[in-house]
């Protein structure tokens, strides 16, 4: 069984289009995340949410929408796709705390044309 | 601002060579952990080091924290073509919500 599992895996779609990423996790984690990775591999933290409470919203545009609808949910919704929105996206969990490990799912591959 | 910074950025070996990758900050951090991550998958991670000073091996890779948990290493001993591909250093800070701060990663590339 797959711990991190996210939804689409590939996605292309013009600039414009809004979109869904869907990711659950089934490893009981209170915590759960969302990355985004871009061209230069640098991987920085979005969103996270602990029992979907969003405790962090890093300087991310009000385009992109968490939403949690359980703890073991967390879908990620982008509003007017832009070019510099291709990127690949990760959806991660851990139990609350320093050192905890992450998780991560696969990732999603967003390409806006 | 970047609070990780990863050295090399990009590494490129031959198998049986040995090699290092730094990780520097000038934040403390309560712990760092590494984490490997192969084309099209998702970071694993590979340890956490808690106290200043910890080394941690695991096989032929040893992982050490510095003394004041301002920055990392890794040394990997006769490296071999599985081991290539990106590792990556994270921390968390106290404000961050537990949330880890990643540094940029090294790419490593092991040829036979």
């Amino acid at each position: 069984d797959t711990a991190v599992s996210q939804t689409p895996k590939y996605l292309v779609t013009q600039m414009g289009n809004d979109k869904s990423i869907k990711c659950e996790q089934n490893l009981g984690h209170d915590t759960m995340y969302w990355y985004k990775q871009d061209s230069k591999k640098f991987l920085k933290i979005m969103f996270s949410y602990n029992n979907k409470e969003l405790i962090i919203n890093e300087t991310v545009p009000n385009r992109f929408s968490p939403k949690s609808p359980d703890k073991a949910h967390l879908n990620l919704h982008i509003n007017s796709l832009e070019l510099g929105d291709s990127a690949v996206y990760f959806c991660a969990s851990s139990q609350l705390g320093y050192g905890n490990t992450i998780y991560f799912g696969e990732g999603s591959w967003l390409t806006v044309v | 601002t970047q609070l990780l910074e990863q050295s090399p950025q990009f590494l490129s070996i031959q198998e049986g060579e040995n090699l290092t990758v730094y990780c520097n900050s000038s934040s403390v951090f309560s712990s760092l952990q590494w984490y490997r991550q192969e084309p099209g998958e998702g970071p694993v991670l590979l340890v956490t080091v808690v106290t200043g000073g910890e080394v941690k091996k695991l096989k032929r890779l040893t992982f050490q924290f510095g003394d004041a948990r301002k920055d990392s290493s890794l040394h990997i001993t006769a490296a071999q073509p599985g081991d290539t591909g990106l590792y990556l250093c994270a921390g968390a800070q106290p404000n961050s919500g537990y949330a880890l701060n990643f540094g940029k990663g090294t790419s490593l590339l092991v040829t036979p």
